[in-house]
Order: structure tokens, then C-alpha cells, then sequence
């Protein structure tokens, strides 16, 4: 596997169930982020992890749970989520968080609430 | 006021057109200016950069920023059916990256 790499790439849930998503990068990274992307919208960052800590959550629903075990390793865990929740939720990892560090992004996984 | 303002299309040109796309910003600390492209069902991934007023050119590409009216352009010449993608413009200070809607742009062969 090269880059970042998101599972599951389709997920559909009810509002009562709990699932986590998964991001892995293999570029040796140290930042990694969670961001959510709505039709019509910017691409909304919602957490922010550096050498596994986290340095920013951008006032995101306590039912949105990050968990950064490592640098390589991000999951995003959700329970009891609404309808609007529903949208692509992208993975991204840099070398650092600087000005000029690139964010390398994964494909996302496609989440749909019902 | 959206700090990144991008006009989210759709845009259908035919092959081989110029192509231009463009963002306005409000936040004059934005240093770092750039372009990502994005093709169905796939992320984001950069296209071009740059940090300062001017033009800067990669083959078909040329991202152009004035900083003085707030507002960048990316122009594709000689636009292929492969350039068919959403095309999100995204702008720095410090760490923080704040991106625009994206415009989805659509190559006629």
C-alpha cells in the first residue's frame, strides 16, 4: 500500500449504531488530520492530530471521536449520528503542520446516515 | 463573509479550450496559495502552488495570485477530457488551510 489509504470507502449506518473509520498513511508522516466534505461545501477540517497528539478540534459534535494510536494510524469513531452527518469524510497526512507542508489526502470513505 | 469565495459551477467546455477558474479571499494574512484537484471518488491531491503575487507556470497550468484585489486563477490551455475533475482552490496562514467550495469542471471531448 503507498499514500494514505481509508477503509471502509462505503459505509451506510443507522442513527443508533456505532462504526469507525480508518486512515493509514504510508509516507512517514507525523500530522494527520480528519476532514468532512459536504455537496456544495469547503472541505471542513475537524481534527488535528501532530506526532499523535491532538492540536486541534475545530468544534466538532462529541459524537465524532478521534483516536490517533500512532503517527501512521487515525480512526474516526461515530455513534448515535444524524442524518446530516451524512458526506465524504477524507483522511490527510503532512510531513509536519507548517505553513508549507503538504497534505497528502486519502480517498475518503462515503458515509451515509440513515 | 466567506473567507474563500468559489464559484461552484458546473463548467462544461469543449476540448481544447482555455480554461480559467478562480477564488477571491477576504483574509489579507493568506501567504500560501494553491490548487487541488480532486477526480470522482478520490481525494484532493495538489496541483499547483505558489506565495506570491505573479504568475507561476507548469506545462498547461499557470495558477496566477494578486494579492492587492485578493484573488487567485488557475488557467488549463489545450484542456483534455483527463483535466475532467472538481477543482478546489485553498489558501494558508500560518497552519491554518481553509479551501473553497470547488468548481467542478466537465472536458467535452
Amino acid at each position: 500500500e503507498t499514500g494514505v489509504t481509508q477503509t471502509p470507502r462505503h459505509l451506510v449506518m443507522g442513527m443508533t449504531n456505532k462504526k469507525s473509520l480508518k486512515c493509514e498513511q504510508h509516507l512517514g508522516h507525523n500530522a494527520m488530520y480528519w476532514y468532512k466534505q459536504s455537496a456544495k461545501k469547503p472541505l471542513e477540517l475537524m481534527f488535528v492530530y501532530n506526532f499523535k497528539e491532538q492540536t486541534e478540534n475545530n468544534s466538532v459534535p462529541s459524537r465524532f471521536s478521534p483516536e490517533c494510536p500512532n503517527s501512521s494510524h487515525l480512526f474516526l469513531h461515530l455513534h448515535t449520528l444524524q442524518p446530516e452527518d451524512s458526506a465524504l469524510y477524507l483522511c490527510a497526512s503532512s510531513l509536519g503542520s507548517g505553513l508549507y507542508n503538504e497534505q497528502f489526502f486519502g480517498p475518503g470513505t462515503r458515509l451515509t446516515v440513515l | 463573509q466567506k473567507e474563500v469565495e468559489q464559484d461552484p459551477g458546473p463548467l462544461s467546455v469543449p476540448e481544447g479550450a482555455i480554461v480559467s477558474l478562480n477564488c477571491t479571499y477576504s483574509n489579507s494574512a493568506f501567504q500560501y496559495f494553491m490548487w487541488y484537484r480532486q477526480y470522482s471518488r478520490k481525494g484532493p491531491e495538489l496541483l499547483m502552488y505558489t506565495y506570491s503575487s505573479g504568475n507561476k507556470e507548469d506545462g498547461r497550468f499557470t495558477a496566477q495570485v494578486d494579492k492587492s484585489s485578493k484573488y487567485i486563477s488557475l488557467f488549463i490551455r489545450d484542456s483534455q477530457p483527463s483535466d475532467s475533475a472538481t477543482y478546489l482552490c485553498a489558501m494558508k496562514y500560518n497552519e491554518k488551510l481553509t479551501f473553497g467550495t470547488g468548481t467542478r469542471l466537465t472536458i467535452i471531448p
